[in-house]
């Protein structure tokens, strides 16, 4: 499976501040998706990044909140916007690989919001 | 969308099997993923099945019903190391999307 990277590990971030979560892998992929896993909670989908179009968002998130880059096959990046202690969580990248497009995670980004 | 149904937790000792059960409703079934995901750490992918009937892996097994959307994630001489949260996932293409959606998750705790 390919191999996932993230930065930053993690994060303590003030109220209305942004920041930007980076995923790297290390093969091309067509799609890469943005989760978050609240604290107890499972995992949601953000929004599916696809390279070179705009990246399609899951209900309850937009854009302007969650902005989204996909500049190559190999690399994407998550804004979170005016941030609130309620984005407090665990961010996740993902990518489908075989024949069965079995999702792999990257370790994740752990946010907290002050 | 899917309605996924796992325990919240589970506990079992050392040495015996474990089985977690996992149902689900959906009209377009294309798939059940079963993850582990220690704390801290990312989900890793375990198990998929997409036809009905038992798959396994070593001591980990995982059986499908589609007619009944049930699935389980047996575990057989359960390890320390095997307490873990078990994500079960499933796909539904009913709306033209093949993305999973996960359950909430069933936490296993080993003990001696």
């Amino acid at each position: 499976s390919a191999v996932i990277s993230q930065k930053p590990s993690r994060d303590i971030c003030q109220r209305g501040t942004s920041l930007t979560i980076q995923c790297q892998v290390d093969s091309q992929v067509t799609m890469m998706f943005w989760y978050r896993q609240q604290p107890g909670q499972s995992l949601t989908l953000i929004a599916t990044a696809n390279q070179g179009s705009e990246a399609t968002y899951e209900s309850g998130f937009v854009i302007d909140k969650f902005p989204i880059s996909r500049p190559n096959l190999t690399f994407s990046t998550l804004t979170v916007s005016n941030m609130s202690p309620e984005d407090s969580s665990i961010y996740l990248c993902s990518v489908e690989q075989g024949g069965a497009g079995t999702q792999y995670f990257g370790p994740g980004t752990r946010l907290t919001v002050l | 969308g899917q309605n996924i149904d796992q325990p919240t937790e589970m506990t079992a000792t050392e040495g015996a099997i474990v089985q977690i059960n996992c149902t689900y409703q959906t009209s377009g079934f294309n798939g059940l993923f079963w993850y582990q995901q220690h704390a801290g750490e990312a989900p890793t992918f375990l198990s998929y099945n997409v036809l009905d009937g038992l798959e396994e892996k070593g001591r980990f097994s995982s059986f499908l019903s589609r007619s009944k959307g049930y699935s389980y994630l047996l575990l057989k001489e359960l390890q320390m190391k095997d307490s873990a949260s078990y994500l079960c996932a499933v796909r539904d293409a009913s709306g033209g999307s093949y993305i999973p959606t996960f359950g909430r998750g069933t936490s296993l705790i080993v003990h001696p």
